[in-house]
């Protein structure tokens, strides 16, 4: 069982639509990362969370810590919001190791 | 252009051949992470070195290795190549981990 779960893996929406993406995680984390990545590649980090909630323009993430589950929710979703949207967690006691990735949310946004 | 800079974009070898990825990592930061993006394994940590020392190994092959030099540019060797070693190789920068991570363009591999 991966220790970070992501849903929905694909997810087809139309322009305007409230998006939400879902993260579970089974392991104590110190921090969570949202992470977007656009055809061609590139990685880009969206927020980093230890606990609540943070706000960038349209994109809104939260945290339930008690619970393991994070959510990322675009409001009025538009075309080039279509990326695959990665959640990963750096676990609690992991020392000096990197993130641990969820598979990614492949979100299209259709005009 | 987020600061961390790979080369080369894309490279193309034969399999058994021996290729150098290099990253700089943005300015200030002195960890550099690499990780490794295929298309069944998803995004997995190979290897974070500190101010040039190794700091922690996660999933990397033993035909792997990685380096961080004194001006803290990084290089991934990646030796006696497979066809399943065809994927993309991020590198990240980072002033410690606690404070986020800036992610480098990467460089895709295709082994053939």
């Amino acid at each position: 069982k991966n220790e970070v779960e992501q849903s929905p893996q694909n997810l087809t929406a139309q322009e305007g639509e409230f998006i939400t993406i879902n993260c579970s995680y089974s392991v104590g984390i110190s921090a969570l990362h949202w992470l977007q990545q656009h055809p061609g590649g590139g990685i880009v980090s969206l927020f980093m969370l230890s606990s609540g909630k943070k706000k960038h323009g349209r994109l809104i993430a939260t945290i339930n810590i008690q619970e393991k589950h994070s959510s990322l929710h675009i409001t009025a979703s538009h075309p080039r919001d279509s990326a695959v949207y990665i959640c990963a967690v750096r676990i609690r006691g992991g020392g000096a190791d990197g993130l641990t990735f969820g598979k990614g949310t492949h979100l299209i946004i259709q005009p | 252009d987020s600061g961390v800079t790979q080369t080369p974009k894309h490279l193309i070898t034969a399999t058994g051949q021996r290729v150098t990825l290099r990253c700089s990592p943005r300015s200030g930061d002195l960890s550099v992470y690499w990780y490794q993006q295929s298309l069944d394994q998803g995004l997995q940590f190979l290897i974070h070195y500190y101010n040039g020392e190794e700091r922690a190994k996660g999933n990397i092959l033993e035909r792997f290795s990685a380096q961080q030099f004194p001006d803290l540019h990084s290089e991934l060797n990646l030796s006696s190549l497979e066809l399943g070693d065809s994927a993309l190789y991020f590198c990240a920068s980072s002033t410690t981990g606690a404070y986020g991570y800036t992610f480098g363009s990467g460089t895709r591999l295709t082994v053939v």
